[in-house]
């Protein structure tokens, strides 16, 4: 089935640690992107990608990175965790457009302790 | 003001209830509005989609939108102990990025 694969499902991580979720979809959409939900928050955009070879900032990009070195793979990496970025990331992908509609993968939940 | 604002409920009616869910926005400027579903420990996933003022169903969906009032809905007919979930309406920003709500949590009890 054609989707959005992420992993890993959950992490518990030491704060200071580096990490990276990882994100591939097989539809061959253009466009991906990362949020991070929140209880209270909601859906927040971290980083996005319009094309293979392109990112762009979203609403909260402090303290991750992002490369979209072809079209399939879209890695977000915390260089050095906090406590505030415990959450759930979920990735998500679009054929581009605005009339497209985002597919979300299942999401990632990370705890940094 | 927020850009989108939702009711985060929990909103709790018994089976076969109306259920209805809103959303207002200040952004002029959307011209698509989306209302995705999630279950719990799972991604959002599309449920309806609608571009400017009218309304559309789909089964026992139906979404409406009221550009002039900035106001969005989502009306679930005859609603099923499946429907229960979060609701989040979005809406699309300048940059082609989506602006979510924070979400509704409906219950619909047996």
């Amino acid at each position: 089935i054609a989707g959005i694969t992420q992993a890993p499902t959950s992490q518990i991580l030491a704060a200071g640690r580096r990490m990276t979720l990882r994100c591939t979809q097989d539809m061959r959409h253009n466009a991906m992107y990362w949020y991070r939900q929140d209880l209270g928050l909601g859906l927040r955009l971290i980083h996005y990608s319009n094309t293979a070879g392109t990112t762009g900032k979203g609403e909260v990009p402090d303290g991750y990175s992002v490369s979209r070195a072809n079209t399939d793979d879209f890695p977000l990496t915390l260089a050095s965790a906090v406590p505030s970025q415990t959450s759930v990331y979920f990735c998500a992908s679009r054929q581009g457009g605005g009339n497209s509609p985002l597919h979300f993968g299942n999401g990632t939940r990370l705890t940094v302790t | 003001q927020k850009e989108v604002e939702q009711d985060p409920g929990p909103l709790s009616v018994p089976e076969g209830a109306i259920v209805s869910l809103n959303c207002t926005y200040s952004n002029s400027a959307f011209q698509y509005f989306m209302w995705y579903r999630q279950y719990s420990r799972k991604g959002p996933e599309l449920l309806m989609y609608t571009y400017s003022s009218g309304n559309k169903e789909d089964g026992r969906f139906t979404a409406q939108v009221d550009k002039s009032s900035k106001y969005i809905s989502l009306f679930i007919r005859d609603s099923q102990p499946s429907d229960s979930a979060t609701y989040l309406c979005a809406m699309q920003g300048s940059q082609g990025n989506l602006i979510f709500g924070k979400g509704t949590k409906l219950s619909v009890k047996p």
